[in-house]
């Protein structure tokens, strides 16, 4: 059954630094998404990305956050200078044309220090 | 407005037993309302969804029930069993490719046998 990936799985950084958390979606998926969630707490959203842009984003998605595609499988989301409050575990998410349905990796877990 | 409401926080139910977690929403835009779920250290999982053209609908063990008038969804898991027991987010969304999932604030199912 196919599976969204990411990697890495665990990541520690320094406070300053900059991370980039990679994603293989679902293959024939055209619909992209990154959410985060702080220990113990409920899934948000971060941004959604179609046809090589972003299609929303949410206010935690500051100018320190970028995504990209770099090629044809991979999504990546960059924080260009991570703040303790950015750790978090973050998942990728793609879906299907015509279908709502939302599927998830098993998350990239980003600890800053 | 963009909030969904979940409740309970946590819930313990013998196994057998039949676990009911409630969500509630505001917005009338939402149209595509998925629960998920979770276990400890890996990505929300898929479960069943509902649309609110329907009132209910049966997958297996779990049940979602939907009161469009009231603005609420349950999920009904019939027959709890150890392994149900994880956390469970209900989401909503508009139900366009691009639309984020609005998640609850979880709720986390102990089944005892």
């Amino acid at each position: 059954e196919p599976e969204v990936t990411q990697t890495p799985s665990h990541q520690v950084t320094q406070m300053g630094q900059e991370v980039i958390l990679r994603c293989v979606p679902i293959s024939n998926h055209l619909y992209f998404y990154w959410y985060r969630q702080i220990l113990g707490q409920k899934v948000e959203f971060l941004v959604s990305f179609y046809n090589n842009e972003i299609s929303e984003k949410s206010e935690i998605f500051d100018d320190q956050f970028s995504v990209e595609r770099p090629d044809g499988s991979n999504f990546t989301l960059k924080i260009r200078s991570t703040k303790l409050e950015d750790s978090a575990m973050y998942f990728c998410a793609s879906s299907g044309t015509g279908s709502d349905e939302q599927y998830f990796g098993p998350g990239t877990r980003l600890t800053v220090t | 407005q963009q909030q969904v409401k979940q409740s309970p926080q946590s819930l313990i139910v013998q196994k057998g037993g039949i676990s009911i977690i409630n969500c509630a929403y505001e917005n009338t835009a939402f149209d595509y309302f998925p629960w998920y779920q979770q276990f400890p250290g890996k990505g929300p999982a898929l479960l069943i969804a509902i649309r609110p053209d329907v009132s209910e609908k049966k997958e297996g063990r779990f049940t979602i029930s939907f009161n469009k008038s009231a603005k609420q969804f349950s999920l009904h898991i019939m027959d709890s069993q150890p392994g149900d027991s994880a956390t469970y987010f209900c989401a909503a969304s508009k139900g366009q490719n691009t639309d984020k999932l609005i998640f609850g604030t979880g709720t986390r199912l102990q089944v005892f046998p």
